[in-house]
């Protein structure tokens, strides 16, 4: 069964630190999310991208982050300068086509700034 | 904008019996619901999903009711197992939004 992937599984950084997280989402999917969630808290939407280009982002999604997908298979979050409070599990997700509302989610990175 | 909202952030289940998780939504423009399950360490994972043109939809041991009058959301698990033992989240698609709101969660244990 095809699954979205993502590496590292766990990052650690300094603060004032560019870390880049990175997905594999499904073959053939065409959105891309990037979602967060903060230990012991519900799962936050960062931004969602199609047609190489964000579609939404949220209030979170601010000039420190920032999207590519460099090739055909690759999606990545950018972060330039992290702070404490970016520590978090990021997941990525990815969905089919406009009509598939299905979002897959991969097993995520767990970012830890210090 | 949206807010989705669990009743319960604990569940406790004896194993066997059926257990039900309940959600709410505030946006009467969502149109796409669903379920996810959330073991430690992993991703959410898909459960199931209802649309809005339907109230109720059954997969293989869940069953999802959808209360678009009280904006209300639920979560059927028939037969309990070990295995179930997750935290539980609704999420909620608004339409013209491409994004997910998640709810905070239900953290379902089961009693051996």
């Amino acid at each position: 069964e095809p699954e979205v992937t993502q590496t590292p599984s766990h990052q650690v950084t300094q603060m004032g630190q560019e870390v880049i997280l990175r997905c594999v989402p499904i073959s053939n999917h065409l959105y891309f999310y990037w979602y967060r969630q903060i230990l012991g808290q519900k799962v936050e939407f960062l931004v969602s991208f199609y047609n190489n280009e964000i579609s939404e982002k949220s209030e979170i999604f601010d000039d420190q982050f920032s999207v590519e997908r460099p090739d055909g298979s690759n999606f990545t979050l950018k972060i330039r300068s992290t702070k404490l409070e970016d520590s978090a599990m990021y997941f990525c997700a990815s969905r089919g086509t406009a009509y598939s509302y299905e979002q897959y989610f991969g097993p995520g990175t767990r970012l830890t700034v210090t | 904008g949206e807010s989705v909202g669990l009743h319960l952030p604990t569940l406790s289940v004896q194993e066997g019996d059926n257990s039900i998780i309940n959600c709410a939504y505030s946006n009467s423009a969502s149109d796409y619901f669903i379920w996810y399950k959330q073991e430690s360490g992993k991703g959410p994972q898909f459960i199931i999903d209802i649309r809005s043109n339907m109230d109720k939809r059954q997969g293989q041991r869940v069953t999802v009711l959808l209360n678009k009058t009280v904006k209300h959301l639920s979560l059927q698990i028939a037969a309990t197992q070990p295995g179930d033992s997750a935290v539980y989240f609704c999420a909620v698609r608004y339409s013209s939004a491409s994004k997910i709101i998640f709810g905070s969660g239900t953290r379902l244990s089961i009693r051996p």
